[in-house]
């Protein structure tokens, strides 16, 4: 079963960077790596997904190293709408059967 | 992006009856769809992997007779909760990556179905 470790909580405050690290010491080689958002009483969303080195889009930034033995989110300048729960997670058996974590709670302060 | 839906949003239903929760991807096909359950505060536990045409592949631990699960075509699949107890009480999630995507690109989840058994 694919495995991660991150952190259980976080707290920041508004116009903060945070940052999220992702263990994954058991990913696969073709694996990608791949961040969800969580509201409550809503479905998973997809945030970033990367392989290796960095990936930007227009909401984050995913860095993995090159052992790829772990991965950090970037979310530059939450807001109070960023509190959630964020999970990062591998595809185990190909097609997306993706096997969450624990995650991460963040709660963001004004 | 695209769409996933589910429905009901959320359900009542007494103890006993059976319930069904559909999951539609709105714009694409997908052969293979995901059932996932939430308890409050906790992670998405997969349940089992739903196949079009094929039975559904079930995670160790969940009752393959209780939670039905049928992949008619490749925009539906539909998860029945047989015999509902109220510890069947949870949110249940379904997510669906298109058939034409290779492996590792975005999967994309329902918006959730909270079933209360009372």
């Amino acid at each position: 079963l694919a495995k991660t470790t991150q952190p259980i909580s976080m707290d920041s405050y508004e116009g903060q960077e945070v940052n999220i690290t992702c263990s994954h010491n058991n990913i696969a080689t073709n694996d990608y790596i791949t961040w969800y958002q969580q509201f409550p009483s809503q479905g998973p969303r997809f945030i970033i997904q990367g392989y290796k080195t960095k990936v930007t889009n227009e909401v984050a930034s995913l860095f993995i190293p090159a052992d790829r033995k772990s991965s950090t989110l970037s979310l530059p300048r939450v807001s109070l709408s960023d509190t959630a729960v964020y999970y990062c997670l591998w595809a185990a058996g190909g097609y997306n059967k993706l096997i969450f974590g624990a995650g991460t709670r963040l709660a963001v302060h004004p | 992006g695209a769409v996933v839906s589910q429905h009901p949003s959320w359900v009542i239903c007494k103890s006993g009856t059976s319930v069904k929760i559909e999951c539609r991807s709105l714009d694409f096909q997908a052969t293979t769809m995901f059932w996932y359950r939430q308890f409050p505060k906790q992670s998405l536990m997969l349940m089992a992997t739903s196949n079009e045409g094929s039975k559904a592949t079930y995670e160790q631990g969940v009752e393959k007779d209780k939670f039905l699960i049928n992949h008619a075509s490749l925009t539906l699949s539909t998860l029945t909760v047989t015999s509902a107890h109220p510890e069947d009480s949870s949110f249940y999630i379904c997510s669906a990556t298109p058939t034409r995507d290779t492996m590792n690109t975005e999967a994309f989840f329902g918006q959730g179905t909270r079933l209360t058994v009372v």
